[in-house]
């Protein structure tokens, strides 16, 4: 079945860090990959999507680009800042193209911000 | 978070009583979901719905069950509630736009 891998955190940087946060999967179609963003207290808020092979989603300075050979979505920013300390997931759509996708989560990397 | 609603927000438990969670939109999708999260496992998927008076199983369905009456609502029910489910869930429905889903709040359950 579908599955997502993502790095061991919790991280933990300074103010205006370059974050990366990798995030592998396995699937046997041609899912949409998703990174969601979970605040404290609150549930999850998509960051952002990639659908096909090559593309690269942004969004508030976060982006991913859908590595099909490497079967990868890092997630990266140039300078992260306090404001994104939060928990981020990596997700899959099942059924990649259809908009009752089932989502299959990475287990969540904790990223916290120090000024 | 795009009129995603639960109640309730937060509940205890003894083991073995039961309750209903339930998750309403004030959208018009079609398909609601719901998840729980357990610390270092990520969102898995209970159940979820693809219109009114369809439900089906998701990842982890044992131990619950849900009904899709209405369109907006979708509940999850514990008949008998274990220590096992002591977890964060949240309820999401399709977004409108592909592939996209929008999140509630959660609701925190501990079960003694």
């Amino acid at each position: 079945g579908n599955s997502v891998t993502q790095m061991e955190g919790p991280v933990t940087l300074s103010e205006e860090a370059f974050l990366t946060i990798n995030c592998t999967y396995t699937a046997t179609g041609y899912p949409s990959l998703f990174w969601y963003v979970q605040y404290p207290g609150e549930g999850l808020q998509l960051l952002l999507k990639a659908t096909k092979a090559d593309d690269k989603g942004s969004n508030k300075g976060f982006e991913a680009t859908y590595r099909k050979e490497t079967t990868s979505f890092h997630l990266e920013k140039g300078s992260v800042q306090v404001s994104d300390s939060a928990v981020y997931f990596c997700a899959l759509s099942e059924m990649g193209g259809t908009s009752y996708g089932k989502l299959t989560f990475g287990q969540g990397t904790i990223l916290t911000v120090h000024p | 978070n795009a009129g995603v609603t639960q109640t309730p927000k937060f509940r205890v438990l003894k083991t073995g009583q039961s309750m209903t969670l339930l998750c309403a939109q004030d959208m018009n999708h079609e398909y609601m979901y719901w998840y729980r999260q357990d610390p270092g496992m990520g969102l898995r998927l209970i159940h979820y719905s693809v219109g009114e008076g369809t439900t089906a199983k998701g990842e982890v369905p044992d131990g619950y069950n849900v009904s899709r009456l209405k369109k907006q609502n979708f509940l999850l029910g514990l008949e008998s509630a274990a220590p096992s489910q002591t977890s964060v869930y949240f309820c999401a429905i399709d977004g409108d736009f592909q592939e996209t889903q929008y999140f509630g709040p959660g609701t925190r359950l501990l079960v003694l």
